[in-house]
């Protein structure tokens, strides 16, 4: 059971927009900086979104962080089959004094 | 570039310890401290603690306190993560990552910018 929830899967077709879920609460999300990774399959976690909806270099445009209050989300447009992966959220937890993570969600690319 | 290169698979008995180790290249390693993450076969990422290279500090996770060490060594750039009494559970892929983390007023950041390519940590009799 992770202390961040995300929906398990997503999908949308090639070159439409997904929007991606992150739930938490105020010792984490609520008072904290979110980022997001991308794993594609068989590899290691890549950094997507640092400070809730800063982009490192490299990163392209269409993706995407907000966040308001407990939750944040990562929105993803001009979908491509590249795109297909595991994207997980993650941000520290105060109360815990832990980086807490969500459990991941699965986005296909009809 | 920056690069974090970890030693190859492993396969312990229930009881034994294992040793891991990140190589770090393309930075200043002192500058950067070096997280540790570990992702058991098909479930998600789990964060197992932290250390700062610059002066030692470690943070580990609650529930690995007491199995787990992580330390470095600065004229090699390598960090290691040792973890101790092993379980089945311990299965996973185990992952460093060179980490930034800090507070703004009362909100703390803590990404991971760059990772390892992860280790099999295999634990099995």
């Amino acid at each position: 059971q992770s202390v961040l929830t995300q929906p398990p899967s997503v999908s949308a077709a090639p070159g439409q927009k997904v929007t991606i879920s992150c739930s938490g609460s105020s010792s984490n999300i609520g008072n904290n900086y979110v980022s997001w990774y991308q794993q594609l399959p068989g590899t290691a976690p890549k950094l997507l979104i640092y400070d809730n909806d800063k982009r490192p270099s490299g990163i392209p445009d269409r993706f995407s962080g907000s966040k308001s209050g407990t939750s944040a989300t990562l929105g993803i447009t001009g979908l491509q089959t590249g795109d297909e992966a595991d994207y997980y959220c993650g941000t520290w937890d105060s109360s815990l004094s832990a980086v807490v993570f969500g459990g991941g969600t699965k986005l296909t690319v009809l | 570039q920056v690069q974090l290169v970890q030693s190859g698979a492993e396969v312990k008995k229930p009881g034994a310890s294992v040793k891991v180790s990140c190589k770090a290249s393309g930075y200043t390693f002192t500058n950067y401290g070096i997280s540790w993450v570990r992702q058991a076969p098909g479930q998600g990422l789990e964060w197992m603690g932290w250390i700062s290279v610059y002066n030692g500090n470690t943070n580990y996770a609650q529930k690995l306190q007491g199995r787990v060490t992580m330390t470095t060594d600065t004229s090699t750039s390598t960090a290691y993560m040792e973890l101790r009494s092993l379980r089945s559970d311990d299965t996973a892929v185990y992952y460093c990552a060179r980490h930034v983390r800090g507070v703004r007023g009362i909100s703390w950041y803590y990404y991971f910018e760059y990772w390892g390519q992860g280790a099999l940590v295999t634990v099995s009799s």
